[in-house]
């Protein structure tokens, strides 16, 4: 069964402090995304990937770097932290443009 | 761009009551149409895709019928019950676009 596993699942940042969020697909798939989801907004892409070694910014990328080192591992780095970011945080993967996404479960983060 | 609207941000029904959810889509490409729902505490997942080679996608007692008029796709269900609670997305994926497009989502809570 198709698996993207996220962590931490949640965490707690501090203003101004470098935030990593992680992400891992066992799905083979070619396609990764990072999802904002913030009550009133629905989902919003931050930055996604079609290949290794390679993102491209999404609809509202601004505050947030990208990294995909290899097909199974996509990262969202907050450089530095703020108020605004407080949010949930979604990685999800898919294959080819017209097939299902697969989403993880989310990762809660807090900045105070 | 690619452009999905979905209108509804809450529902409330009691059980055995009718679900209607409407999407609008807008894309210069071939669509793929999906919903998704979301339960409390998980990522989304896919309830089911909505072929539009014969315009309807169907899954656990859940409908969805697409319009390519009206460029619309609804989901229904004939007779919700308290499990149905969930978020729900409309979302549409267009060939050679590798950013899926999601709906703000429609909140359902269902009152027994």
């Amino acid at each position: 069964e198709a698996a993207v596993t996220q962590s931490p699942r949640s965490k707690v940042a501090v203003t101004g402090g470098k935030v990593t969020l992680s992400c891992h697909q066992t799905n083979n798939h070619d396609y990764m995304y990072w999802y904002r989801q913030d009550t009133g907004h629905g989902l919003r892409l931050i930055h996604y990937s079609y290949v290794a070694d390679s993102t491209e910014k999404g609809d509202i990328p601004d505050g947030y770097k990208a990294s995909r080192p290899s097909q199974e591992n996509f990262s969202l780095i907050l450089e530095l932290a703020s108020l605004s970011q407080t949010a949930v945080y979604f990685c999800a993967s898919s294959d080819r443009d017209d097939t299902e996404v697969f989403f993880g479960k989310g990762t809660r983060l807090t900045v105070v | 761009g690619d452009s999905v609207i979905q209108m509804q941000g809450q529902v409330t029904l009691s059980e055995n009551d009718f679900l209607f959810i409407n999407c609008t889509y807008s894309t210069t490409g071939y669509p793929t149409l999906f919903w998704y729902v979301q339960y409390s505490g998980e990522g989304p997942q896919l309830l089911l895709q909505v072929t539009t080679a014969n315009n309807k996608g169907s899954s656990r007692g859940f409908e969805a019928t697409y319009d390519k008029g009206t460029t619309s796709f609804h989901l229904q269900k004939t007779s919700v019950q308290e499990i149905d609670s969930a978020v729900y997305y409309c979302a549409m994926r267009s060939g050679g676009n590798y950013k899926p497009t999601f709906g703000k989502g429609t909140s359902l809570v269902v009152h027994p």
